[in-house]
């Protein structure tokens, strides 16, 4: 159970397009989903904190309209980065929270992550 | 079927006693296994582990992989109260045909220590 995927596994785009990265919740509803861009030496940098129906909370220094995020429903947030350059070319990885109301939850569930390469 | 699987989900212990956190996978074409540490916002990345038998020591944590079973642990020794967090286990592995890799994550063990 609690699974998370992330569509597509890879991509690779001209500098300037727009690119769409899925992420869903298989089994579970996540009324929150987060999205990550994992750097060097490994490390995780939470861009934003994407609650379903409204206005995804995004970190400091992360542009909003660079990577719009949305979150329509209770299994399904995307992720567009929009005029991609090479400086964003990353892996991005996206997490679920499991939404129980009675016994909520702080575990986050993570999907496999996308890459992404901007020629 | 989980690729990657953490045990135990959940641990209380008290401060000053040491725990062991496991990880085993089941991945094709692996390259690497991470330990991050999660407490309010972005996982902290913890150890990468390539080679069998070596040991990753940071203070008071360690860690070890061994590819022949599948598995690593995490030491924490001397714990304390700062230690509660969910700790994760991520494999990293060429995902095939693409040239590209692909990170699993764990569903994490949390861990509690008390005073």
């Amino acid at each position: 159970g609690a699974v998370v995927s992330q569509h597509p596994s890879w991509v690779i785009c001209k500098s300037g397009t727009s690119v769409k990265i899925e992420c869903r919740s298989l089994d579970f509803q996540a009324t929150t989903m987060f999205w990550y861009r994992q750097f060097p030496k490994q490390s995780l940098m939470l861009m934003a904190t994407s609650n379903e129906g409204s206005k995804a909370t995004y970190e400091q220094g992360v542009e909003k309209d660079k990577f719009l995020i949305n979150h329509a429903s209770l299994t399904l947030s995307t992720l567009t980065v929009t005029s991609a350059h090479p400086e964003d070319s990353s892996f991005y990885i996206c997490s679920a929270r499991y939404a129980d109301r009675v016994f909520p939850t702080d575990t986050q569930y993570f999907g496999p992550g996308t890459r992404l390469t901007v020629l | 079927e989980d690729k990657v699987v953490q045990s135990p989900l959940s641990l209380v212990v008290h401060e000053g006693d040491t725990v062991t956190l496991n990880c085993s996978y089941e991945v094709t074409n692996f390259r690497s296994l991470l330990w991050y540490k999660q407490e309010k916002k972005a996982p902290t990345f913890l150890f990468m582990l390539t080679s069998s038998g070596i040991e990753k020591k940071s203070g008071r944590l360690s860690s070890i992989l061994d590819k022949k079973e599948l598995f690593s642990i995490l030491n924490i020794t001397a714990t304390q109260t700062g230690d509660s967090a969910i700790y994760l286990c991520a494999v990293k592995y060429l995902f095939s045909g693409a040239g590209s890799y692909q990170l699993t994550f764990g569903k994490g063990t949390k861990l509690s220590v008390i005073p």
